[in-house]
């Protein structure tokens, strides 16, 4: 079974200083990699994805992340983080062979930014 | 209209109490989602709807009971909760049956709290 894992729980940054979120994979196969934001009191965005193809993928709001299967992650970058950045953000897996109609979800970064 | 969306946005309800929790999704989608998302919890899927037919349930108790009329609408029917069913719940849709490589689209969520 997949799994996904945020060794951050909590990450504080100075606005316009550059930001990594972490994520690592569990999974046999090829994934499909999400990342999701979640602001307060909302549901769930989707920011950018990976299915296949060039490793860098570029997202909204200015965010990017890069697929490494040698080291099973899916890091999620912002050169200059804005206040508005401030929310939650998840990375997701997806099974594409075993037919299992969802996602699995990690338990999330929660992103604070400082004037 | 536009995206996914949920009613009611709160709902505070008794254990003994029946109610519903209503999606709609506008996106022409085929499948259908409800996920549970409980403080420090990864989201946890609950069922999955594909073209009206249930194809997942993960292990939710009986008193979750989900309906899917047709592919724009999905309910949790909602009795005899326990405190600990208190959480928000996501209701998300996407274009294809296979929503592990599907990219999943949500609504804002119905924050319930159950006294």
């Amino acid at each position: 079974a997949q799994s996904v894992t945020q060794p951050d729980i909590h990450i504080t940054v100075s606005e316009g200083a550059s930001l990594e979120l972490r994520c690592n994979y569990s999974y046999g196969a090829t994934p499909y990699l999400f990342w999701y934001v979640q602001s307060p009191g909302q549901g769930l965005q989707l920011l950018l994805k990976y299915f296949s193809g060039d490793t860098l993928v570029q997202g909204i709001k200015g965010f990017e992340a890069e697929f490494k299967r040698s080291q099973s992650s899916f890091n999620l970058r912002k050169p200059s983080v804005h206040w508005s950045d401030a929310a939650e953000y998840f990375c997701a897996v997806g099974a594409g062979d075993t037919g299992r109609r969802a996602l699995t979800f990690g338990s999330g970064t929660r992103l604070q930014v400082q004037p | 209209e536009t995206g996914v969306t949920q009613t009611p946005r709160h709902l505070v309800m008794g254990m003994t109490n029946k109610k519903s929790l209503k999606c709609e999704q506008h996106l022409g989608h085929n499948a259908m989602y409800w996920y549970k998302q409980s403080a420090k919890k990864p989201l946890e899927l609950m069922f999955v709807y594909s073209l009206e037919e249930r194809v997942e349930n993960n292990s939710v108790p009986s008193r979750f009971s989900p309906e899917c009329p047709n592919s724009s609408h999905l309910f949790l029917h909602l009795h005899t909760l326990q405190p600990e069913d208190s959480a928000l719940y996501l209701c998300a849709s996407s274009q294809g049956a296979a929503g592990g490589t599907d990219t999943q689209y949500f609504g804002p969520g119905t924050r319930l709290t159950v006294l």
